[in-house]
């Protein structure tokens, strides 16, 4: 089956650690973002890279890390830097880096204790 | 600044009638427009989505309509069904950079009651 595997779906982390969300895509995709979903604010982009050894920053891309040594993976650091980083994070892709939908993961709920 | 927005934070209507989802953007450079459905603890799923030199697109029960001039968007549902209830992002994509990279509304939760 072709799809987006976010792993895992819950992850803790104590304040001041690191901790890196995986994702990983099966479709081919060239492009791939993450995105941070917050109550009310909708989704937000953090980072995208829209190809191999590429990648830019969003919105929010402060006290995050990523990285694309791969096509199929597109990992992403939850820093210490991160003020705020309880939240529910996805990670999606696309064919193309233009006008093409993009596909989600299920999501991985962070929660810093 | 929030390029697109929707302003209506939830939505509730009658099982088997129509529920009309509304979304504005500022970019006058959007010229990709889509529509996700979002359960819980889950990753939004497309829905259906319309090209700037369309004003209509249909698929099934859901159709996308746009109004450029008023930099407007809406998706309507008929007819709705229980299993529709869940949050929908419209989300806006093109412009200079054509990145790919989608701008997403706040989201709107709709509830059809049985």
């Amino acid at each position: 089956d072709g799809g987006i595997t976010q792993s895992p779906k819950y992850l803790f982390r104590k304040e001041g650690q690191n901790v890196t969300l995986s994702c990983e895509q099966n479709l081919n995709h060239d492009a791939m973002y993450w995105y941070r979903q917050d109550p009310g604010q909708g989704l937000r982009l953090i980072y995208y890279s829209q190809i191999v050894n590429d990648f830019q920053k969003g919105d929010i891309a402060e006290g995050y890390s990523v990285s694309r040594e791969k096509k199929e993976s597109f990992p992403l650091t939850v820093t210490s830097a991160q003020k705020n980083p309880t939240a529910f994070y996805l990670c999606a892709s696309s064919r193309t880096a233009s006008n093409t939908e993009a596909f989600f993961g299920q999501g991985t709920r962070l929660t810093v204790v | 600044d929030q390029q697109v927005k929707q302003n209506s934070p939830s939505l509730s209507v009658q099982e088997g009638r129509i529920s009309i989802l509304n979304c504005d953007y500022t970019n006058s450079m959007f010229d990709y427009f889509l529509w996700y459905k979002k359960y819980p603890a889950e990753g939004p799923t497309f829905l259906i989505s319309i090209s700037s030199i369309k004003d209509k697109n249909e698929d099934g029960r859901f159709t996308v309509f746009l109004n450029k001039s008023a930099k407007h968007l809406s998706l309507h549902i008929v007819p709705s069904q229980p299993g529709d209830s869940a949050v929908y992002f419209c989300a806006a994509s093109g412009g200079s950079s054509n990145t790919g990279k989608l701008i997403f509304g706040q989201g709107t939760t709709l509830q059809v009651k049985p």
